[in-house]
């Protein structure tokens, strides 16, 4: 099977613009979650999406928003983008029903954006 | 709520045992994860334990304490690749939600 994507692989950004960016998970798997991570604050949260619903919510600011398709492919945005906002967004897919091993997530190789 | 705790930093000489050690305070808990994370790439998942007990698979060896909520990795006969990041992932909470913890950065020295 095919591996997790994610495109565009790097981005700069000015400050105030938005983004979008983009994954596919492995062909079969529902669940989509997506996380920042940064040196100092390692893998956060932001959500998780399940046959196009948002079913989980990590603490980010209302700016960071998602979506996910009738076929599992999901995009998350960011607006009104800051400073703070650099880091590589990793996206990871998983079964996201059977529980428990099935819910091993499998990491795409991650957007790393830039924000100037 | 959900809490992982684990050592920010370890060093470990080449040929030698490591033990990355994590604590967790995880709602509805349904499993722990290691993922393995080489600098500049995605994170990969190395073990899932769930029951109480030690589970091997080659060099790498997990352990789960559900009871105490404490959970360790183990690396034998380390090689210079396994310098990397490790990060303990706790499974739980509303519609099992996987909590990850901040890594622990291995360091593994001639």
């Amino acid at each position: 099977k095919a591996g997790v994507t994610q495109t565009p692989r790097y981005l700069i950004k000015t400050r105030g613009q938005q983004v979008t960016l983009s994954c596919s998970p492995i062909s079969g798997h529902r669940s989509v979650s997506w996380y920042q991570q940064t040196p100092g604050q390692g893998l956060q949260f932001l959500f998780e999406y399940f046959s196009e619903t948002q079913r989980n919510k990590g603490n980010f600011p209302g700016r960071f928003s998602g979506r996910q398709f009738s076929n599992s492919r999901s995009e998350m945005n960011v607006s009104t983008l800051e400073l703070g906002d650099s880091a590589l967004y990793l996206c990871a897919s998983s079964d996201g029903l059977a529980g428990g091993r099935a819910d091993t997530q499998y990491f795409g190789p991650g957007t790393r954006l830039t924000v100037l | 709520g959900q809490n992982i705790d684990q050592p920010t930093e370890m060093t470990a000489t080449e040929g030698a045992i490591v033990q990355i050690n994590c604590t967790y305070q995880t709602s509805g808990f349904n499993g722990l994860f290691w993922y393995q994370q080489h600098a500049g790439e995605a994170p990969t998942f190395l073990s899932y334990n769930v029951l109480d007990g030690l589970e091997e698979k080659g060099r790498f060896s997990s352990f789960l304490s559900r009871s105490k909520g404490y959970s360790y990795l183990l690396l034998k006969e380390l090689q210079m690749k396994d310098s990397a990041s490790y990060l303990c992932a706790a499974l739980g909470g509303g519609y099992q939600k996987v909590t990850f913890g901040i890594g622990t950065k291995l360091q593994v020295i001639p």
